[in-house]
Parts: C-alpha cells; structure tokens; sequence
C-alpha cells in the first residue's frame, strides 16, 4: 500500500512562528503536492514538486515556501504564520506515469 | 467558470437508500476520473478510478463517466451509516501531473 505519512496530525501556532508540516511517502513517486482545505473552498493548490529540488507554485503560494531535498520528503514552510493560515494541510502524491494521486492523513494547523 | 463543477451539499439521506454524487467538466482533455472518500478530519482516500467512458462497479460503490456530457457519478447502493463523508471527485488528462478537484459533497447516511 501507498503510504503518505504527515509528521504532525494537529498543531497550534503562535503568530509570527515560523513553522514546518513535513510529508514523506514510500512509493518513490516524482510529484508531491501541498494542498489547503477550508471549509466551502474546497482543495487548493498551494505548491507541487514534479523532482528534487524542483517546485512550482500552485492557486495560493503566497505567505509559503516548500523544500524537496530527497525524493521521498516534502516539506510546507509558513515563513511568518498568521491566523488566516489555520486550515486543514493535505500532502498527497502520485507517480508520473500515473493519474491517481494518494494523500497523507492531513495537519490541522491552528495559528493563534 | 470553474472545470469542475461539484454540488457541495449537505445531502441527508436515510439508511438503505440509492445515493448519486455527481461532477460536471468543462475540460475535454480529461480522460482519468476519479472519487475521494474523506471523514471527518481524515485526508481523501482512493475510492474509485476510472478511464474515459463507461462503468466500473467495487461492491455498493459504481462509477460512470459520460464523456459526451462531460458529466460523472458516483453511486452507492444500500447506503450505510459508515458512508457519511465528503466525497470528492477528480479528474486529470493524459500526460498531466496535476489533479483538478471538486469542491467535495458532504453526505449524511441517517439509520
């Protein structure tokens, strides 16, 4: 099975912290993706890693910043967290050859 | 205008019943159809994957995709308690790396 694990289920923040969601999945699979869920917004792109090394910003990059410094791990960077970046944060990836993509079980980040 | 339309519900069903989800596209480059069950503060899980047109039945869950209509479905037959959810389709094109998603419909199964 495809396992995409999410370092952290919950976290709460202060404003202003800089903070770390870390994502690493088993399936030696090329692209990687950070996704925000909000109520009523549905999934939103916030960054995608197609390669090491590689990124490419998504519909809502701004206030983030992502690492892929080794294939199996990518890692969301809030630089300076605000309240408006509480949100549900879903990893998810998918191989290039293929059309499904698997997610982790999401962070629920709280920023106070 | 959005290329994937999903009703977001609530939709509140009673145990036993026959449950249709459905997702329209605008974009005809879509040939890989997929559906996400999410519970509550759960990431999506692969529920059903599809290519081009026609169906495909796993159990109580089957997917159709009508590509003409540029319309697709999700049914559960003898709909369970433990199928309440937000569903999410998704849908992507040959060669492409990024999944479009719907807005996902939340779904109540009453017992």
């Amino acid at each position: 099975d495809v396992k995409v694990t999410q370092s952290s289920r919950y976290l709460v923040k202060r404003t202003g912290e800089k903070v770390f969601l870390e994502c690493v999945q088993d399936m030696d699979h090329e692209n990687m993706f950070w996704y925000r869920q909000d109520p009523g917004l549905g999934l939103r792109l916030i960054y995608f890693s197609y390669d090491v090394k590689m990124k490419e910003k998504g519909d809502i990059p701004e206030g983030y910043s992502v690492s892929r410094e080794k294939k199996e791990r990518f890692s969301l960077i809030l630089e300076s967290a605000s309240t408006n970046q509480t949100s549900m944060y879903l990893c998810a990836s998918k191989s290039s050859g293929g059309s499904e993509a698997f997610f982790g079980q999401g962070t629920r980040l709280t920023v106070v | 205008q959005k290329e994937v339309e999903q009703d977001p519900g609530p939709l509140s069903v009673p145990e036993g019943a026959i449950v249709s989800l459905n997702c329209t596209y605008s974009n005809s480059a879509f040939q890989y159809f997929m559906w996400y069950r999410q519970y509550s503060r759960k990431g999506p899980e692969l529920l059903m994957y599809t290519y081009s047109s026609g169906n495909k039945e796993d159990g109580r869950f089957t997917a159709q995709v009508d590509k003409s209509s540029k319309y697709i479905s999700l049914f559960i037959r003898d709909s369970q308690p433990s199928d309440s959810a937000t569903y999410l389709c998704a849908m992507i094109g040959q060669g492409a790396q990024k999944l479009v998603f719907g807005q996902g419909t939340r779904l109540t199964i009453n017992p």
